[in-house]
């Protein structure tokens, strides 16, 4: 069991650019879940899937970000035309989701994203 | 926006001490979570306890929930330099998400 890993660690972008964050989840796991942490505050749920299917989105999420879960192993986090206040770190987490039972969250180590 | 709020903001004791965080929060949850975050490990999940609970252990965390007065405390005894870190508590929303607080600073001066 290798962890959750999220690629790359750090991104530098300009203001406009694209950028696409990759997160590979615990193999087992079925279910796979973006967060966004700005410095001094908490992880902020953005979307989960369960599988390959999307089944939530926050409001924070807005037209400019995507994700995807294409074969249900791992995501990709797109953000088009970022903004400097997309600067954050973007959290994935996976989990074992079993009927009825609490689940614990396994988090990969963040992408950092600066946009100047 | 966040769910809770933890108290203090920022502790720092020395090694050995115990530390104690707080929690409140606004909604019905099903659990709640305890997890630390460090620069060299990320953020790790510590503790859960359902909302049928009132108190569970893990080596050194105890953790307490009061539901009527939708809080919670984690309990760090005889802390050491390694446990400084962020803590932060998260409630488990109907819809299958965490939703978590502000964190609390923790500082164990050796």
């Amino acid at each position: 069991d290798t962890g959750v890993s999220q690629d790359p660690r750090h991104k530098i972008t300009k203001r406009g650019q694209n950028v696409t964050f990759r997160c590979d989840p615990i193999s087992e796991h079925n279910r796979l879940y973006w967060y966004r942490q700005t410095l001094g505050q908490g992880p902020e749920f953005l979307t989960y899937f369960q599988n390959e299917a999307q089944l939530e989105k926050s409001r924070l999420l807005s037209d400019r970000f995507s994700a995807e879960r294409p074969k249900g192993s791992f995501s990709t986090l797109e953000i088009q035309r970022t903004e400097q206040g997309d600067s954050a770190m973007y959290l994935c987490a996976s989990s074992l989701a079993l009927a009825g039972g609490p689940e614990t969250q396994y988090f990969g180590p963040g992408t950092r994203l600066l946009v100047l | 926006s966040q769910q809770g709020e933890e108290d203090p903001q920022a502790l720092s004791i020395q090694e050995g001490e115990n530390a104690t965080m707080n929690c409140s929060y606004k909604t019905s949850i099903n659990n709640l979570q305890w997890y630390r975050q460090n620069s060299g490990r990320g953020l790790v999940h510590l503790i859960l306890i359902r909302s049928n609970e009132r108190e569970k252990h893990s080596g050194r965390l105890r953790v307490t929930l009061d539901t009527s007065k939708k809080s919670s405390s984690l309990l760090i005894t005889a802390s050491r330099a390694a446990d400084t870190a962020s803590y932060f508590c998260a409630t488990w929303q109907y819809g299958n998400k965490l939703v978590f607080g502000a964190g609390t600073i923790l500082r164990v001066k050796s």
